[in-house]
């Protein structure tokens, strides 16, 4: 089956420093989305970026479809940053639909 | 657009008991997904409707749980003989059409005591 690797597991954060997060999969995607999870919250759409770069606010979302890898880059991080943040993928064919989610990063953004 | 709507947001049963989760997708969206959350197994997919049609149930627990989607304003998904391994946060999902992004609701919080 499909497998979504994603890295640091965790991390922590001085506010305004910089983070990458990385997402790293085992099959060609043809949707890819990153989701950001409070605690308790729900997962909230970040990105829907199966290839490309695209922007919003202080993120960025990087996919090279054909290396089977994204990334996410926080700039300027803050405190109300803090939460999970998953990459989930999924491949388009007849019958196949579901996304699959890697475990997550945990980030901690500290004063 | 009020989102993906879940009822309710938590649930207490008893072991052996029966729950039924409600979910509202976004008006116009023809895709509907379950997926359940533990600190364990992480995100997993549970079933997904397209058109109120049940497509592909590849990750629902074969004896206890079901699924439907009688009309496209709501899908419940009914868990039999709940038993404690099955708490968990049960989320839905749904996007425009089928390979388009999704969007979850606020997930439903089993306890089974």
């Amino acid at each position: 089956g499909q497998q979504v690797q994603q890295s640091p597991a965790s991390l922590v954060l001085q506010e305004g420093e910089n983070a990458e997060l990385q997402c790293n999969f085992s099959s060609t995607a043809t949707r890819l989305q990153w989701f950001y999870q409070h605690p308790g919250g729900r997962l909230v759409s970040l990105f829907y970026n199966p290839s490309g770069t695209k922007h919003t606010g202080r993120l960025t979302s990087t996919t090279v479809t054909n290396e089977r890898r994204s990334s996410l880059h926080i700039s300027s991080s803050q405190t109300t940053d803090s939460g999970t943040y998953f990459c989930a993928i999924d491949r388009a064919s007849s019958s196949f639909s579901k996304l699959v989610f890697g475990q997550g990063t945990s980030l901690s953004v500290v004063p | 657009n009020a989102g993906v709507i879940q009822t309710p947001r938590h649930k207490v049963t008893g072991k052996g008991q029966e729950a039924t989760l409600w979910c509202e997708p976004i008006s116009g969206h023809s895709a509907v997904f379950w997926y359940r959350q533990t600190i364990v197994q992480g995100l997993e997919f549970l079933t997904y409707f397209r058109n109120q049609a049940p497509i592909d149930d590849s990750g629902m627990p074969k004896e206890r749980f079901s699924a439907q989607m009688p009309n496209q304003s709501h899908s419940t998904l009914k868990i039999q003989s709940t038993q404690p391994q099955d708490s968990a946060v049960y989320l839905c999902a749904s996007s425009l059409v089928r390979y388009a992004e999704q969007f979850f609701g606020p997930g439903t919080r089993l306890t089974v005591l």
